[in-house]
């Protein structure tokens, strides 16, 4: 069946780098983009970007800029998130999500239908 | 002020319906959108359960039962999911979305109690 399989939970220094995995199973990995949220404790889900399977290419939302990098590994069909320089505000639950329809270089805007199970990171000293 | 805002919570009893708004922020146009509805239970991710911009234009999640179902209130400005026949199981926080400039943007987040 279509799942997304997503590494298990990080405990974190400030300062460290983490970087959690989204593994695919279940359908052609390329066809579909990958989104990525976060849920901080308690709290509502914020959308932090997402990356274009065919061509790697990611684009992040507002404040997810610098620290926060998206990539591939086609071959093994996994998405990555790497979170560098981590801040105790880091500390959230963060999902992969699987999004639109991809073809010709280009993905649709779509729902998420796919979600993973979520990796905690937890940053502490 | 947020792009979309859902009311914090929702009580209801068994059987009766719950209407969960999603209002967009003056400015954006709820016509022109697409609104998806999602679906978290406690420790576990959120679920898919529908999308709706009109009735033309809408789509049932893969499993989700037709007691869900979806609509728009333009002059609220608003989207809507109604959840008919209320059950315990529906007891969860429940999340709309859309994509508003290349990017997706969530609501609030209602959570609803079933009393």
């Amino acid at each position: 069946q279509v799942q997304l399989v997503q590494s298990g939970s990080e405990l974190k220094k400030p300062g460290a780098s983490v970087k959690v995995s989204c593994k695919a199973s279940g359908y052609t990995f390329t066809t579909y983009a990958m989104n990525w949220v976060r849920q901080a404790p308690g709290q509502g889900l914020e959308w932090m970007g997402w990356i274009n399977t065919n061509t790697g290419n990611p684009t992040y939302a507002q404040g997810f800029t610098g620290r926060f990098v998206f990539s591939l590994d086609t071959s093994v069909s996994t998405a990555y998130l790497q979170i560098s320089s981590l801040k105790a505000e880091d500390t959230a639950v963060y999902y992969c999500a699987r999004g639109g329809y991809c073809g010709g270089g280009t993905c649709y805007s779509d729902a998420f239908h796919i979600w993973g199970q979520g990796t905690m990171v937890t940053v502490s000293s | 002020q947020a792009v979309l805002t859902q009311p914090a919570s929702l009580s209801a009893s068994p059987g009766a319906s719950a209407s969960l708004t999603c209002t967009l922020r003056s400015g954006i146009n709820v016509g022109t959108y697409r609104i998806y509805w999602y679906q978290q239970k406690p420790g576990s991710p959120p679920q898919y359960l529908l999308r709706y911009k009109s009735d033309s234009d809408k789509q049932q999640g893969s499993g989700v039962p037709s007691r869900f179902s979806g609509s728009k209130d333009a002059s609220a400005n608003a989207g809507i999911l109604l959840i008919s026949g209320l059950q315990s199981e529906d007891e969860a926080d429940y999340y709309c979305m859309i994509w508003h400039s290349s990017a997706s943007v969530f609501g609030t987040g209602t959570k609803v109690t079933v009393l």
